[in-house]
C-alpha cells in the first residue's frame, strides 16, 4: 500500500493564478479530508468528504474547491490563489471501522507571491 | 466546537530524560490521536487512543475520557524525538487540532 499520496511536494504560484493539489489514497477509505497548517499552529480542516460525490466544509473552506468523483481521490483546487494561502497542505483518509484514525500524506508546501 | 489545549508548548530535554505532555479537550470525544511531526514536516501516527491505556516501546499515552484529558509520555528521550507533537480530537469524523507542543532534545 502507497497509503496517502500528495503531488506536488512544492509549488510556487502568482497571486491570482489557479491551481489544483492532488490527493490519493489506496486503502479504500471512505472518508478524505484537506487540511492547512501554517507557522507556530495546529492544522486546520479545510473541506472533507464522506464519500464519492459527498463534500462539505470545514473550518476554513473560502478560496477552496474540492470533488470526489472516487474513492480514491479528492483534489484540492485554488481558484484564484492569493499570499495568505501561502501554507502547508496535508490530506488526510480514515475509514468508520478504524474508528475513523487519520493517515495523513506527505504535504504539499504551497508559497503565493 | 471542541476546544484542544496542549501542555507545555515548548520543552527542552536533555537525552535520556523523561517527559508528559498533555492534551485536554473540552467536550465529549470518540477519537483522539498523538501525531510526531519530524522537522521535515512529515505527520507520524504515534496512537488512536480514543480512551486507555498504549505503549509503543519508549512512548506511551494514557487517556481518562471522563475527565477530557490524555497524556503522551516519552521516556529515555533521544535526539529523534524531536519535533512538534500534535493532540487531535473528534466527536464525529472531523479531527480538531491542538497548537502543538514543541520538543527539543539536546545531546
Amino acid at each position: 500500500n502507497a497509503g496517502v499520496t500528495q503531488t506536488p511536494k512544492f509549488q510556487v504560484l502568482k497571486t491570482g493564478q489557479s491551481m489544483t493539489l492532488q490527493c490519493a489514497q489506496d486503502m479504500n477509505h471512505e472518508y478524505m479530508s484537506w487540511y492547512r497548517q501554517d507557522p507556530g499552529m495546529g492544522l486546520r480542516l479545510i473541506h472533507y468528504s464522506v464519500g464519492a460525490g459527498i463534500t462539505d466544509q470545514g473550518e476554513v473552506p473560502n478560496g477552496y474547491n474540492v470533488s470526489r468523483s472516487t474513492t480514491e481521490d479528492f483534489p484540492l483546487r485554488l481558484l484564484s490563489a492569493a499570499p495568505s494561502q501561502t501554507s502547508v497542505y496535508f490530506c488526510a483518509s480514515s475509514t468508520w471501522w478504524r474508528g475513523y484514525e487519520q493517515y495523513f500524506g506527505p504535504g504539499t508546501r504551497l508559497t503565493v507571491t | 466546537g471542541i476546544q484542544v489545549e496542549q501542555s507545555p508548548p515548548d520543552l527542552i530535554l536533555q537525552e535520556g530524560a523523561n517527559s508528559t505532555l498533555r492534551c485536554n479537550f473540552s467536550d465529549s470525544v470518540n477519537n483522539l490521536q498523538w501525531f510526531h511531526q519530524n522537522p521535515w514536516g512529515q505527520l507520524i501516527n504515534l496512537f488512536y487512543i480514543p480512551s486507555g491505556t498504549k505503549q509503543n516501546g519508549r512512548l506511551s499515552a494514557t487517556t481518562v475520557a471522563t475527565e477530557r484529558y490524555s497524556l503522551l509520555y516519552i521516556s529515555s528521550s533521544q535526539t529523534t524525538d524531536s519535533g512538534v507533537y500534535f493532540c487531535a480530537v473528534s466527536s464525529g469524523n472531523k479531527l480538531v487540532f491542538g497548537a502543538g507542543t514543541i520538543l527539543r532534545v539536546k545531546s
